[in-house]
């Protein structure tokens, strides 16, 4: 079974929108870790947050916020002003201890910023 | 500040010829992982290891051999390549869930097999 769904394939949003990247996860653990990765063009894996199932708060990072919500086994990213800089395909991933320390990634969501 | 290194990062194999990809940490890391990306399909889980002399199967691991012989390299062979193993190779290390884990990628390894 799937464990992570990004339903958005390729998003394209004008400088200075906001846009959310969603994330749904699927996990029968009640001990698990959610983390986001930015994929720029130039190809490397950035990680940019990591949230565990018994921490629900909301983060923000500058710009950027995660939405953590248990109840819709949702996990979505919230950029605000976007930049061009934030073009990059974005992967949401899930860790639990059913798959022993594996991580288990999106297919990714594409995000292209129009200056 | 080498982190997670990956050798070599490009490479054009004719099938059925073999090689071997190196992945290497300067982190400590208990935990190497060796992932594929190819196009609509994500990052998939190939081989892991946790920790020296251990490795274990992930999702796509047909076609592939690993070994850890030391804690900091981790290496993923092909030992007859095929097309369909025309992708970019990830490595990454990371530590166990109850240390707070987060995975930490390397450059990756574009690879051709023609």
């Amino acid at each position: 079974a799937q464990k992570v769904t990004q339903a958005q394939t390729e998003i394209s949003v004008v400088e200075k929108e906001d846009v959310t990247l969603d994330c749904v996860y699927e996990t029968r653990d009640t001990t698990y870790y959610l983390f986001w990765y930015k994929q720029p063009p130039s190809g490397e894996l950035v990680f940019l947050i990591r949230r565990n199932s018994f921490d629900e708060q909301n983060e923000i990072s500058g710009r950027y916020s995660w939405n953590f919500q248990k109840s819709t086994s949702s996990f979505n990213f919230t950029i605000t002003a976007s930049q061009v800089v934030d073009s990059a395909v974005y992967f949401c991933a899930l860790s639990d201890r059913n798959t022993g320390n594996q991580f288990y990634f999106g297919t990714g969501t594409s995000l292209t910023v129009i200056p | 500040n080498a982190g997670v290194t990956q050798t070599p990062k490009f490479r054009v194999l004719k099938t059925g010829q073999s090689m071997t990809l190196l992945c290497a940490q300067d982190m400590n890391h208990e935990y190497m992982y060796w992932y594929r990306q190819d196009p609509g399909m994500g990052l998939r889980l190939i081989h892991y290891s946790v920790g020296e002399g251990t490795t274990a199967k992930g999702e796509v691991p047909d076609g592939y051999n690993v070994s850890r012989l030391k804690k900091q390299n981790f290496l993923l062979g092909l030992e007859s390549a095929a097309p369909s193993q025309t992708s970019v190779y990830f490595c990454a290390s990371g530590t166990s869930l109850s240390s707070g884990n987060t995975i930490y990628f390397g450059e990756g390894s574009w690879l051709t097999v023609v």
